[in-house]
């Protein structure tokens, strides 16, 4: 499975509302789908799986939707903390992990 | 509070075998919840899975390392380890050790990570 994320880089004012968007190759049970932040020098955080049920901890301003092969992350009210690759993860097909491309995502 | 941390050598001659070890502290290696993975990281790129292991020594790996790529644990220490054989500049990465909470047909993602250890293949 490819999991090509939308867009490649992304600059939004603080306060907003981002939506980054992951597009299997083929339909995938929801279950599958898991989204990670990965802050520069840090590294990776599960943020989602399940394609929306937050990790422990996880603020709410964080939620994922989607299913088939079209899934989503969104953050409301953006906060410069929010500054870092966002990469999405299907499980389940060979390789067992696919990670997307991930999605660059900076303060204005 | 579960921790994991990553060791080995930062420095890997062409052609030698990259050996790595994670560490789990804070909780025992030996449950049935969760498996343990490998995550590696070229510099500026993205992230590519290397494989899991149970603690019972089951695994499953990506199929394109999985002719280089042998994973152990040890229960008595508390550490799982990775061997990536006839390693090339290719294999330059940061390498992760992550706790997998997956049972082979569902997961619920890799849900605690090392920091990562920066491996280099040069001569």
């Amino acid at each position: 499975i490819v999991l090509p994320q939308s867009p490649g880089t992304l600059s939004v004012s603080p306060g907003a509302r981002v939506t980054l968007s992951c597009r299997a190759s083929q339909a995938t049970n929801s279950r599958s789908i898991a989204w990670y932040q990965q802050k520069p020098g840090q590294a990776p955080r599960l943020l989602i799986h399940g394609a929306s049920t937050r990790a422990t901890g996880i603020p709410d301003r964080f939620s994922g939707s989607g299913s088939g092969t079209d899934f989503t992350l969104t953050i409301d009210r953006l906060e410069p903390e929010d500054v870092a690759v966002y990469y999405c993860q299907q499980y389940g097909n060979s390789p067992m992990y696919s990670f997307g491309q991930g999605t660059k995502l900076e303060i204005k | 509070q579960m921790q994991l941390q990553e060791s080995g050598p930062g420095l890997v001659e062409p052609s030698e075998t990259l050996a790595l070890t994670c560490n789990v502290s804070g909780g025992s290696i030996s449950t049935s919840y969760y498996y343990w993975a490998w995550v590696r990281q070229p510099p500026g790129k993205g992230l590519e899975w290397i494989g899991s292991i149970f603690y019972r020594g089951s695994t499953y790996n990506n199929p394109s390392l999985a002719s280089r790529v042998t994973m152990s644990v040890d229960t008595s220490t508390n550490q799982f380890s990775l061997r990536l054989t006839s390693v090339t500049a290719a294999d330059t990465a940061v390498y992760y050790c992550a706790r997998d909470r997956s049972d082979g047909y569902n997961s619920e993602g890799l849900n605690l990570w090392g920091r990562g250890t920066m491996v280099i293949v040069s001569s």
